[in-house]
């Protein structure tokens, strides 16, 4: 079946501007992430979706970022007034949710490629 | 303290050789899992292995299987028959029981298979 789909797969803007990254999980998959990762790191955690809800959106680092899931699938991360810091990869995954969620294992899409001038 | 601490930035194997890539945890969740990424170039996390603190036995998955040491917090992924197709970055990650929402990245292993 088909993975997780994030578009655009490259974002060049300008600092200042506002951007909107697009995730389409895998069907039937009620969990949704994003994270972010810069070069030479790991993804870090950004916020966490279950169903339509906002469920941790403990690493959203500022005001500036927002994320919407408005029907429980696809889910938009927006950024406002862009920052050349806010270059990164933006990952999205997602994941079906088991009880436990030690065994929860994610799935990633291929990743949105930011760049701020 | 780091969630997950992967020492070895880069890595070299000969092809058809087998390689061990390093990766060490700190929890004090009694319930937890590891779990092992590999991300190519074009950028996709890839899952490979799972481990979770409970089991009893080693994981494997084809030529990926898990070193689990508990009682010493580490979870080295082997690769073993390396093939060119491995040269990738490998992440090791870590979801708690308890605060289960997001997965805890190390910084990556780059591993390179020589021909």
């Amino acid at each position: 079946g088909a993975g997780v789909s994030q578009t655009p797969s490259n974002k060049v803007t300008e600092k200042g501007k506002y951007v909107e990254l697009r995730c389409d999980p895998i069907s039937g998959h009620t969990a949704l992430y994003w994270y972010r990762q810069s070069l030479g790191q790991g993804p870090e955690f950004l916020i966490y979706f279950q169903g339509t809800g906002a469920a941790d959106d403990s690493g959203l680092p500022n005001d500036r970022f927002f994320a919407v899931r408005p029907e429980g699938s696809v889910s938009t991360l927006k950024i406002q007034r862009t920052e050349r810091g806010d270059s990164a990869v933006y990952l999205c995954a997602s994941s079906l949710r088991h009880r436990d969620p030690s065994t929860d294992t994610q799935y990633f899409g291929p990743g949105t490629r930011l760049t701020v001038l | 303290a780091q969630k997950i601490t992967q020492t070895q930035p880069g890595m070299f194997v000969q092809e058809k050789e087998a390689v061990t890539l390093d990766c060490t945890y700190d929890t004090s969740d009694p319930s937890y899992g590891l779990f092992w990424y590999k991300q190519p170039s074009s950028g996709e996390m890839i899952f490979l292995i799972y481990q979770g603190s409970y089991d009893q036995q080693n994981a494997t998955e084809g030529r990926y299987s898990l070193n689990f040491q508990k009682a010493r917090k580490s979870a080295n992924l082997v690769i073993s028959a390396s093939q060119l197709g491995d040269s990738a970055m490998y992440f090791c990650a870590m979801r708690e029981a308890n605060t289960g929402n997001q997965f805890y990245f190390g910084t990556g292993t780059s591993l390179t298979v020589i021909p």
